[in-house]
Parts: C-alpha cells; structure tokens; sequence
C-alpha cells in the first residue's frame, strides 16, 4: 500500500526556519513525483511545487519560487518543504501527494497534511 | 496564474444529480485533457476523484463522471448521497508556469 506520512504539527514565531517532511513507502521512491500543496484556513489548495526524487528535478509555482526549498532524500523516501525565515502568512495546512505514473498530472494519494502556525 | 472558476456553493437532495463547473482558458482546459477532480471532507486530505478528465481511480463510485467542453470541465455526481457533501476542487496542467492549478473549490451540501 502506498503511504504518505508527514511529519506533525509545528509551532513557531516569525523569522524562525522551519523543515517538514513527508515519508513515502509502499513503492519506488525516485520514480514518482512528489508534490507540495498549500491550504490557508477556510481557502483553497495551491500547488507549491514538485520534485522528482530520482534525479532532484524541481519546480516551483510562480507564487512560491524563492519563498521556500522543496528536496527529497532518497535514502529514506522522505520528502521535504523547507522555509528559512517563516511568516505569519505561512500559516496554513501543508499536503504531500505523490503524482501518478510517468506524464500524469494528477495526485494520488495524499498525506495526511501538517499545520503550521506562525505567530508574529 | 490564476486559479481556475469554480461555483461557490452547489447544493440537491438525496437521489438528485449535480453537476459543478470548472471554468479555465486555452492555456489549460481547452488545450489539455489533463483534468482531475478532488473531494475534500472537512479537517480531511483532498481524495483524487476524476483523473485526465473522464478517468475514475479504483475504488471511487461509478456516480462520480467527468466531462469537458472547450475551456470548461464539470464534475457530475449522481444519485447524491449524503457522504457526498464535502469541498470539491478541480485542477487542470497549465503551459503557463508548466505545473497544475487548482479551482477555487465548491461547497456540495446535501439538502
């Protein structure tokens, strides 16, 4: 069975960095694409960006370029989302999801999400 | 980009069919049948529901269908039911910046 298990909830002051993660098993690691979506409270979901684990190819939506660091470690199935210096405007639920097979543009399944709160 | 045009709210009565909409452009809909369909419950993670515009993943009910026309997409649910009121967002690949983008989410209540 495929899983995606992020890492849990955080707590943190502006100006602070942060790393979450997001540990993927039940398949090849490095051959799927792994996403990172953003959800602000009551609002909708925004594609962060991708990566391919296998060779750490990586891209990121116009909005979220240069705000944060997406990276994958592939010794340990574990994805990453990283901020180095958080804003109260970070403050969100947080979604891994691994892409389908080669080409698709779709997720599935999804982890379990990690809220961040950031306080000013 | 922007988010692609979604109804707020849909709402119907058990048995009844809805339909909601996903309005985009020529930049992703209309150019590209990589559509997808997701149901969110609330405090839940989003569930993939429809795939490359008409494609049900294993396991999801035969009620759920999707279609496209031109720069619009729309996400059927019949026979509704009362598991079925949830968020309900689209996304479609856009060339724009070469990654997905989601709609702005619809709110299926069942009356």
């Amino acid at each position: 069975e495929v899983q995606l298990v992020q890492s849990g909830g955080e707590v943190k002051k502006a100006g602070e960095s942060l790393k979450i993660s997001c540990k993927c098993s039940g398949y090849r690691f490095g051959t799927y694409w792994i996403g990172w979506v953003r959800q602000m409270p009551g609002k909708g979901l925004e594609l962060m960006g991708i990566i391919f684990p296998g060779d750490s190819d990586t891209r990121y939506s116009p909005s979220f370029q240069g705000q944060v660091t997406i990276s994958a470690d592939r010794s340990i199935s574990t994805a990453y989302l990283q901020w180095s210096s958080l804003k109260a405007s970070d403050s969100a639920m947080y979604y891994c999801a691994r892409r389908g097979f080669s080409g698709s543009k779709w997720f599935d399944p999804w982890g379990q999400g990690t809220l961040v709160t950031v306080s000013s | 980009q922007s988010a692609l045009t979604q109804p707020a709210s849909v709402s119907g009565s058990p048995g009844q069919s809805i339909t909601i909409s996903c309005s985009g452009t020529s930049s992703d809909i209309g150019n590209y049948n990589y559509v997808s369909w997701y149901q969110q419950h609330p405090g839940k993670a989003p569930k993939l529901m429809i795939y490359d515009v008409t494609n049900r993943p294993s396991g999801v009910s035969a009620r759920f269908s999707g279609s496209k026309s031109g720069n619009t997409a729309s996400l059927t649910i019949s026979g509704l039911q009362a598991e079925d009121e949830a968020d309900y967002y689209c996304s479609s690949y856009t060339s724009s910046n070469i990654l997905e983008v989601f709609g702005t989410g619809t709110k299926v209540t069942v009356l």
